[in-house]
């Protein structure tokens, strides 16, 4: 079974600094992981994702993520954080090239960014 | 722009109404998800169709009945609902089939924002 554990419910930043949410995942299989972010009453919005290959991975509005096999995990960073970053976000795992694709959540990061 | 439509956005119902969720994809996914999201939480999967056919149902009340009139269009019926039913619910879709096409992520609508009195 696969399962995504979020470490840190709230994480807060002050503008400019480093973002850094946690993500570790359990799979028996090669996993695809995504990280999506939710803005307050709208839906989920894909970030980025690792299927295969780089382990680097580059998302929208200057996120990336790392694919670690030997840490199981896939932490998303932003350099520097901007104001509009203040979401949710969650991380999510779906088995390899699965006929559906039924995602596993994690319980999710709300993210603050202070002035 | 959301390329998964919902709507309403917004929908208010009493406990005796019957009400309906619409959602709408035109990306010729054949996969289409009902996610039930309340405050604070993940999205919890309710139901997946696969090429129109219902083929998961994660134990949803039956006061809740899922619809997939074709490829493109899925339905949430809604009646008799509860007060603790009030939530915002997620439309998804995505590919179908194993292949290199296919990376298993899941295109959501903006959600309709229920609340049951």
């Amino acid at each position: 079974a696969q399962s995504v554990t979020q470490l840190g419910s709230h994480v807060s930043v002050s503008e400019g600094a480093l973002v850094l949410l946690r993500c570790n995942y359990s799979s028996s299989v090669p996993p695809y992981l995504f990280w999506y972010v939710q803005y307050p009453n709208q839906g989920l919005q894909l970030l980025l994702k690792y299927t295969t290959g780089a382990t680097l991975v580059k998302g929208i509005n200057g996120f990336e993520a790392e694919f670690k096999k030997s840490e199981t995990s896939f932490h998303l960073t932003k350099p520097s954080a901007h104001m509009s970053d203040a979401a949710e976000y969650f991380c999510a795992v779906s088995d390899v090239g699965g006929s559906q694709g039924n995602l596993i959540f994690g319980k999710g990061t709300k993210l603050s960014v202070k002035p | 722009d959301t390329e998964v439509t919902q709507t309403p956005k917004h929908l208010v119902m009493g406990m005796t109404n019957k009400k309906s969720l619409k959602c709408e994809q035109h990306m010729g996914h054949r996969a289409m998800y009902w996610y039930k999201q309340k405050a604070k939480k993940p999205p919890e999967l309710m139901f997946v169709y696969s090429y129109e056919k219902l083929s998961i149902n994660e134990s949803v009340p039956s006061r809740f009945s899922p619809e997939c009139p074709n490829s493109s269009l899925l339905n949430l019926h809604l009646h008799a609902l509860q007060p603790e039913d009030s939530a915002l619910y997620l439309c998804a879709s995505s590919q179908v089939g194993r292949g290199e096409w296919n990376t298993g992520e899941l295109f959501f609508g903006e959600g309709s924002r229920l609340t049951v009195l």
